[in-house]
């Protein structure tokens, strides 16, 4: 089945402990990409790729860091998370670009205590 | 830069006809998609217009005015599992494929 995979799906932590959320899909999709969403502000970029090694900065970058090693899977970094980062997250990918049809991962409920 | 409008929220009853409206206002305007969200759960593609007019698609039409900056999402036949959030995403070329998102319509339908 044709998806993008996040994980995981809950997470709690403390403020400063680095944590990974992996994101992977089986699209074979060029282009992936991170959001957060928040109440009243909507879906907002972290950041993209838009091929392998081919990373840039969205609208809210600050804090996260990302790889794109293997064309299937978007890791996103938060090196040292403070409660600002507190959101819901998700992962999407499309042929070739944002501006085509966008599959979501499923959301990562992050809450930084 | 993007500034992209939606109304917050909008009830409407089952079996009846709704209609969501998108204001936008960008620099490099290069598409209009419509988004499906329900509550806890991911957005799910439902249209894209680029050129003015109406795109129909079953119970759901979209409809886009570039010189009005306008869109809106038809929604027909109106069905309890309906009730979600719709997000109006504008592709913005002067970006490298830039997509902004309205901040979403959460619409209920009541029975």
């Amino acid at each position: 089945e044709a998806q993008v995979t996040q994980n995981p799906r809950y997470l709690i932590t403390v403020t400063g402990k680095k944590l990974t959320v992996t994101c992977s899909q089986n699209m074979n999709h060029e282009y992936m990409s991170w959001y957060r969403q928040d109440p009243g502000l909507g879906l907002r970029q972290i950041y993209y790729s838009m091929n392998v090694e081919v990373t840039d900065k969205g609208d809210v970058p600050e804090g996260y860091k990302v790889s794109r090693k293997e064309k299937r899977n978007f890791p996103l970094i938060l090196e040292s998370p403070s409660p600002n980062q507190t959101s819901l997250y998700f992962c999407a990918s499309s042929l070739q670009g944002a501006g085509e049809k966008l599959f979501f991962g499923s959301g990562t409920q992050l809450s930084v205590l | 830069g993007q500034n992209i409008d939606q109304p917050t929220e909008m009830t409407a009853t089952e079996g009846a006809i709704v209609q969501i409206n998108c204001t936008y206002q960008t620099s490099g305007f290069n598409g209009l998609f419509w988004y499906q969200q329900h509550a806890g759960e991911a957005p799910t593609f439902l249209s894209y217009n680029v050129l003015d007019g109406l795109e129909e698609k079953g119970r759901f039409s979209s409809f886009l005015s570039r010189s009005k900056g306008y869109s809106y999402l038809l929604l027909k036949e109106l069905q309890m599992k309906d009730s979600a959030s719709y997000l109006c995403a504008v592709r913005d070329q002067t970006g490298a494929n830039n997509l902004f998102f309205g901040t979403g319509t959460r619409l209920t339908v009541i029975p």
